[in-house]
């Protein structure tokens, strides 16, 4: 059975700051996503990583994928206010690669 | 626009009645899916539906059903057999293969 394990759960940061989340999953996958969620609201895909070694970047925010370690990392620079929210990671399941389970989330506050 | 359209956004029902919440996406996609969010944690799979007439059971489908007899729509019904019915529902569609899943913006259910 696929598990998806984030961490930290919780992360509080000042703006400006550098930090990674971390997302490991327990059986073999190919591809890893990121999504967003906004308190109340719903998520966002945020990156699709599809093979060992990919890297994407949007703005301040950086995702990586190493299929041998199954990890995955998000990686916020310089964090400003408008980076708090929720964040997902998910891994599709062997025997349905449309079956995605997600990690609990990392709730991120980025505080003034 | 495309995109997925769900309602009502908020749904109150007393205990032992069956409820329906829907879903309708124009974004074309073959896969539909129903999550379930419970405060604090991430998302767990219901049913998902990959055909139109075809669908399986996800990870808790327990006191659930649905139906799939349009591409665009996949309604979920809660029914009075599911024990803690109260949480967040969110739908979402996607291509087959490695898209990332698109999410509507969710249903929030109080059963008293």
């Amino acid at each position: 059975e696929l598990k998806v394990e984030q961490n930290p759960l919780f992360l509080s940061m000042q703006e400006g700051k550098n930090y990674t989340i971390y997302c490991n999953y327990s059986t073999t996958s190919d591809r890893l996503y990121w999504y967003r969620q906004d308190p109340g609201k719903s998520l966002e895909s945020l990156f699709v990583l599809l093979s060992n070694g990919a890297v994407k970047q949007e703005g301040r925010l950086m995702a990586s994928l190493d299929t041998k370690a199954r990890l995955s990392t998000l990686h916020i620079t310089a964090a400003v206010h408008d980076l708090s929210a929720t964040y997902f990671c998910a891994a599709p399941r062997r025997t349905s690669g449309s079956r995605l389970t997600f990690g609990e989330g990392t709730q991120l506050t980025v505080n003034p | 626009d495309g995109g997925i359209t769900q309602s009502p956004k908020y749904l109150f029902r007393k205990e032992g009645q069956n409820v329906t919440l829907s879903c309708e996406q124009n974004l074309n996609h073959d896969a539909m899916y129903w999550y379930r969010q419970d405060p604090g944690q991430g998302l767990r799979l219901i049913y998902y539906s990959q055909i139109v007439n075809d669908f399986q059971k996800g990870d808790i489908a327990e006191g659930y059903s649905v139906s799939r007899e349009k591409k665009e729509s996949f309604p979920l019904t809660v029914t009075s057999a599911q024990k803690n019915p109260t949480a967040f529902y969110l739908c979402a569609s996607s291509w087959q293969g490695h898209s990332p899943l698109h999410f509507g913006n969710g249903t929030r259910l109080t059963v008293t």
